[in-house]
């Protein structure tokens, strides 16, 4: 099985600027979740998408948005970016259920000048 | 509220030595509980997790830890480390009751095996 797969790997913003970023979970998984994972808060979540419907949104302002496909593909969308928002966001998909083990992709790395 | 604690930002142990990467957590009620390893410029990768039943979980690469609901712990643990264990890994809890709820992680350890 291909394993979650984000695009782009690398990217290169200015402030101001808006960005979409892109996770294809593994193949049967309809859950897909988000983490925003930094040196000095280390691994926060952003939200989770289950079935195309938000199921759990973690602590970030409403300038971080997604939304999952009927594919189970989900985006991941910043707007007006901020210096701090320089990070390695990380995808992860599984099955769905509480007790089910996430697998991640490789991230994107956001650089935000 | 859950939440879950890594005590160390680091553990350097030597090759072929034991180690041991400490994890305690936070739940009202019987948490699910995992472990997760992330290589340099990687994404994180499942290792182990405990659901219910014996308190020794086996996981991938040899790595195992220990449920102790007395002392809300959930250390990971190897017999013999290899300097390819070098990683930063990750705890995390869930906590089943009152709907699903997101994943709460640890801050993460950095294991240094040294040569």
């Amino acid at each position: 099985k291909a394993g979650v797969t984000q695009t782009p790997r690398y990217l290169i913003k200015t402030r101001g600027q808006q960005v979409t970023l892109s996770c294809s979970p593994i193949s049967g998984h309809r859950s897909v979740s988000w983490y925003q994972q930094t040196p000095g808060q280390g691994l926060q979540f952003l939200f989770e998408y289950f079935s195309e419907t938000q199921r759990n949104k973690g602590n970030f302002p409403g300038r971080f948005s997604g939304r999952q496909f009927s594919n189970s593909r989900s985006e991941m969308n910043v707007s007006t970016l901020e210096l701090g928002d320089s990070a390695l966001y990380l995808c992860a998909s599984g099955y769905g259920r509480d007790y089910n083990e996430q697998f991640f992709g490789p991230g994107t790395r956001l650089t935000v000048l | 509220a859950q939440s879950v604690a890594q005590p160390e930002d680091q553990v350097n142990v030597a090759e072929g030595n034991p180690l041991t990467v400490k994890c305690t957590y936070s739940v009202s009620g019987n948490p699910y509980l995992f472990w997760y390893v992330q290589y340099p410029n990687r994404g994180l990768q499942f290792l182990l997790k405990y659901i219910t039943g014996d308190n020794l979980v086996k996981g991938s690469y040899g790595f195992e830890a220990e449920f102790n609901k007395s002392q809300t712990s959930f250390h990971l643990k190897k017999p013999s480390a290899l300097v390819s264990d070098s990683a930063l890994y990750f705890c995390a809890v869930r906590d089943p009751r009152g709907g699903y709820q997101k994943v709460t992680f640890g801050t993460g350890t950095k294991l240094q095996v040294i040569p």
